[in-house]
């Protein structure tokens, strides 16, 4: 299958910093990436969707202005969660499709990201 | 709001013995449902993507039927292996390039 990787595997922040979490597709075009958050011992909650060269289309109840998505590329997408506060600590995971997956629906996905703010 | 439900969230199973969990979706709108291991630190990946009714898909010991009429699926592990621990997820595609909507997962621990 194809391949999506995702970094940092985990990162520790400071009240009111920002976080950066990449994830790139290395071997296929990532027409659409997703971006989801788990809470513990919860299904994926899909955050936004983003499609290259687009703005991404947030879902209801998720802070744009709080969680900025960019995926300027058809290999990369990032989340940036600005100002991060305590309640954002969370397990952050993208996926992507590229055109092929349009029909069956298929993810490819990172390994996830988990974010701890102090 | 779609309701995608796996039942049960958890379950240990001896090494040896077969086991099976299930998925339940809306039945109305279906357009295919998606079965993905995820096991810990790694990336879930794809079992299967199924779109027919009574459709029953095989890799290994792990095989899925589907009843789109009845909105459900079920995912069963046949001789299980401790490297069959994982938490597996279904998802629901309702249309051609939509989103899926994802199970809260049924987490299996296979003890040696």
């Amino acid at each position: 299958g194809a391949v999506v990787s995702q970094h940092p595997s985990w990162v520790i922040c400071k009240s009111g910093t920002s976080v950066k979490i990449e994830c790139r597709s290395l071997d296929f075009q990532a027409t659409t990436m997703f971006w989801y958050r788990q809470f513990p011992k919860q299904s994926l909650m899909l955050m936004a969707t983003s499609n290259e060269g687009s703005k991404a289309t947030y879902e209801q109840g998720v802070e744009k202005d709080k969680f900025l998505i960019n995926h300027a590329s058809l290999t990369l997408s990032t989340l940036t969660v600005t100002s991060a506060h305590p309640e954002d600590s969370s397990f952050y995971i993208c996926s992507a499709r590229g055109a092929r997956q349009l029909i069956t629906g298929e993810l490819f996905f990172g390994e996830g990201s988990r974010l701890t703010v102090l | 709001i779609l309701n995608v439900e796996q039942s049960p969230q958890s379950l240990h199973v001896q090494e040896g013995d077969s086991t099976n969990f299930t998925c339940s979706f809306p039945s109305s709108n279906f357009y295919a449902l998606h079965w993905y291991r995820w096991e810990t630190a790694k990336s879930p990946e794809a079992l299967f993507v199924m779109t027919l009714n009574g459709d029953e898909k095989k890799k290994g010991r792990i095989s899925a039927t589907l009843n789109t009429k009845e909105g459900y699926s079920y995912l069963y592990i046949k001789g299980s292996q401790p490297e069959d621990s994982a938490t597996y997820l279904c998802a629901f595609f309702k249309a051609a390039g939509n989103k899926l909507t994802f199970g809260g997962g049924t987490r299996v621990l296979v003890k040696p």
